[in-house]
């Protein structure tokens, strides 16, 4: 059974903060993609990998960075966290993005972040 | 071109009966077409998906139809239970590498089943 697990459910930050979400895949997944979900948004992508220290920026990421050290890892940096930051943030991976492929995508239970 | 428009935005259905969720898309080159479910708490997962060289699958009270012309595609969930109360988000990719095989998502219809 595939499992991406995230570091936290709930997180409280203060403006300007640095914040750090972590993501964690347990079937040697190749691609890891974080999203942020809001009312009436859908998700929206904001950085994807697909292996080790490689990434791509989505559709939305301004206000990030990630980190891809390990192939089970997968980090999002908020440098300096302001209020429209404010957010659910969801992580997945996928087993490969080899042409030809219909990969089954699969999230984690999301981190609720607020900030103040 | 790469946008999946989802409708309705929120939807509420009596127990029993028939729930329809629609999708179109405007970029032929998309031939997967998968619905994630999401309960609240948690994150979304795959429910069905469907390649378009079939116009309908079927998986249990779940079923996709899919019409190429009309570059739609839609969810029906028959005999609806308020276990089904939930998120559905439609998505599209394309059988590539690269970017172009990831997913675009739908912004998500909210289901409620009465009781």
């Amino acid at each position: 059974d595939v499992k991406v697990t995230q570091s936290s459910r709930y997180l409280v930050k203060r403006t300007g903060e640095k914040v750090f979400l972590e993501c964690v895949q347990d079937m040697d997944h190749e691609n890891m993609f974080w999203y942020r979900q809001d009312p009436g948004l859908g998700l929206r992508l904001i950085y994807f990998s697909y292996d080790v220290k490689m990434k791509e920026k989505g559709d939305i990421p301004e206000g990030y960075s990630v980190s891809r050290e390990k192939k089970e890892r997968f980090s999002l940096i908020l440098e300096s966290a302001s209020t429209n930051q404010t957010s659910m943030y969801l992580c997945a991976s996928r087993l490969s993005s080899v042409a030809g492929s219909y990969n089954e995508q699969f999230f984690g239970p999301g981190t609720r972040l607020t900030v103040l | 071109q790469q946008q999946v428009k989802q409708s309705p935005q929120s939807l509420i259905v009596q127990k029993g009966g028939i729930s329809i969720i629609n999708c179109a898309y405007e970029n032929t080159a998309f031939d997967y077409f998968p619905w994630y479910q999401q309960f609240p708490g948690k994150g979304p997962a795959l429910l069905i998906a469907i390649r378009p060289d079939v116009s309908e699958k079927k998986e249990g009270r779940f079923t996709i139809s899919f019409n190429k012309s009309a570059k739609q595609f839609s969810l029906h969930i028959m005999d609806s239970q308020p276990g089904d109360s939930a998120t559905y988000f439609c998505a599209a990719s394309v059988r590539s590498g690269g970017s172009q095989g990831n997913l675009i998502f739908g912004k998500g219809t909210k289901l409620s089943v009465k009781p």
